[in-house]
């Protein structure tokens, strides 16, 4: 089965360009998450979404970052005037998560995108 | 901002040889703890997902135990093998948020 796929694989942009990536999870799922991982860093959590509940955007660093998901399925994270410090991986993943569930059920994660800015 | 802490940073190993590694993370608001396996070029993948003290789980040669009281979880891998080297993750759950250590990059040497 198809699992949770992620575009561009690499976006190299130049400082104060904005940038979106996209996120298609594994159908059925119900969750979706947003992550970064920055050199040396762990993956920080930016933006959770489940179903049709408004997200939680308390992890997205700055107002430059802004995240969609469309008919509960694919996701845009969208990145307004890039700067240097947005250099990272953006990983997305998926799960299962009951309407009155928890983080109980494993993540699966997309390839990434790695976005460097000049 | 949650600390969660993963010892050590990096390890390498003889092919056979057994090895663990820590997770430790807040004792309060706890939902789950997950561990993931990331191999280079690849996306994580799940190892297990534990949600109550004192529970263990096993897949194969890799196991792992939960202690919420005391805030840590250790990750037992018996025999590496060389497929084992990657960098594994440790996520603490709570509520809509996880928060991931840095890792422990494992490097198993034949």
């Amino acid at each position: 089965g198809a699992g949770v796929s992620q575009s561009p694989s690499n976006k190299v942009t130049e400082k104060g360009k904005d940038v979106e990536l996209r996120c298609d999870p594994i159908s059925g799922h119900t969750a979706l998450y947003w992550y970064r991982q920055s050199l040396g860093q762990g993956l920080e959590f930016l933006i959770y979404f489940q179903g049709n509940s408004a997200p939680d955007k308390s992890g997205l660093p700055s107002d430059r970052f802004s995240a969609e998901r469309t008919g509960g399925s694919v996701s845009t994270l969208t990145i307004q005037r890039t700067q240097q410090e947005d250099s990272a991986v953006y990983l997305c993943a998926s799960s299962f998560r009951g309407l009155a569930g928890g983080p109980y059920n494993e993540q699966f994660f997309g390839p990434g995108t790695r976005l460097t800015v000049l | 901002i949650l600390n969660v802490e993963q010892s050590p940073q990096s390890l390498h190993v003889q092919e056979g040889d057994s090895t663990n590694f820590t997770c430790s993370f807040p004792s309060s608001n706890f939902y789950a703890l997950h561990w993931y396996r990331w191999e280079t070029a690849k996306s994580p993948e799940a190892l297990f997902v534990m949600t109550l003290n004192g529970d263990e789980k096993k897949k194969g040669r890799i196991s792992a135990t939960l202690n919420t009281k005391e805030g840590y979880s250790y990750l037992y891998i018996k025999g590496s093998q060389p497929e084992d080297s990657a960098t594994y993750l440790c996520a603490f759950a709570t509520g809509n948020q996880f928060y991931f250590g840095t890792g422990t990059s494992l490097t198993v040497i034949p």
